[in-house]
């Protein structure tokens, strides 16, 4: 089955700092999606992205589908940003990376 | 809109016992999927519905897992017996179709004692 990778695996900023995640997949995918769960376990939705840029305030997101990654950038990092970040991709069904749990300190 | 709606938020049992989650999914969408998030580890699939057929359940324990999706909307998952591996956040997600956004419940987390 196809593989998802994120890199790093764990990352600690400083408030104010900018920071770039990673998602690799093995194989051609319909979907790409990125969230963000925080310390309570909520799964939330930041981007739908199959292919191309999109942006939502500090963040955004840039899909290469033919090179099959992702990137999520997130600036001007915030304590609030802190939690694990995961990938999940749709060749047929949702599947998810390992994630990058992200730890922002003021 | 309301969003993907799960019952209970937590649960204690003992091993052995039966246990059952709920979950709604966002109206409209035909797609229900029942994951299983252990501590540490990204969300690993459990069984996926298309309205109410079960079109993948490979990762599914049926020995002691069990899921329906009466009239593909509610969707119920349970376990009997519980067992102290099973410990663990089920989460319910649902979407219009695969290739669309999914979005996921707050999450039943389980403990087994």
């Amino acid at each position: 089955g196809i593989q998802v990778e994120q890199s790093p695996p764990d990352l600690i900023l400083q408030e104010g700092a900018n920071s770039t995640l990673r998602c690799n997949f093995s194989d051609s995918v319909n979907n790409l999606q990125w969230f963000h769960q925080n310390p309570w376990g909520q799964l939330i939705n930041l981007f739908y992205i199959p292919s191309g840029t999109k942006q939502n305030g500090r963040l955004s997101a840039t899909t290469v589908a033919t090179e099959r990654y992702s990137l999520l950038y997130i600036s001007s990092s915030q304590t609030t940003d802190s939690g694990v970040y995961f990938c999940a991709v749709v060749p047929d069904k949702l599947i998810f990376g390992t994630g990058t749990r992200l730890q922002v300190f003021p | 809109e309301a969003g993907v709606v799960q019952s209970p938020r937590y649960k204690i049992i003992e091993k052995k016992q039966p246990v059952a989650f709920w979950c709604n999914p966002i109206s409209g969408h035909n797609t229900l999927y029942w994951y299983l998030q252990n501590l540490g580890q990204g969300p690993e699939l459990l069984i996926r519905y298309e309205n109410e057929e079960a079109v993948d359940d490979s990762q599914l324990p049926k020995d002691r897992f069990s899921a329906e999706r009466l009239k593909g909307v509610d969707s119920t998952l349970k376990i009997q017996p519980a067992e102290l591996g099973d410990s663990a956040v089920y989460l319910c997600a649902s979407c219009r179709t695969p290739n669309t956004e999914a979005f996921f419940g707050q999450g039943t987390r389980l403990t087994v004692v």
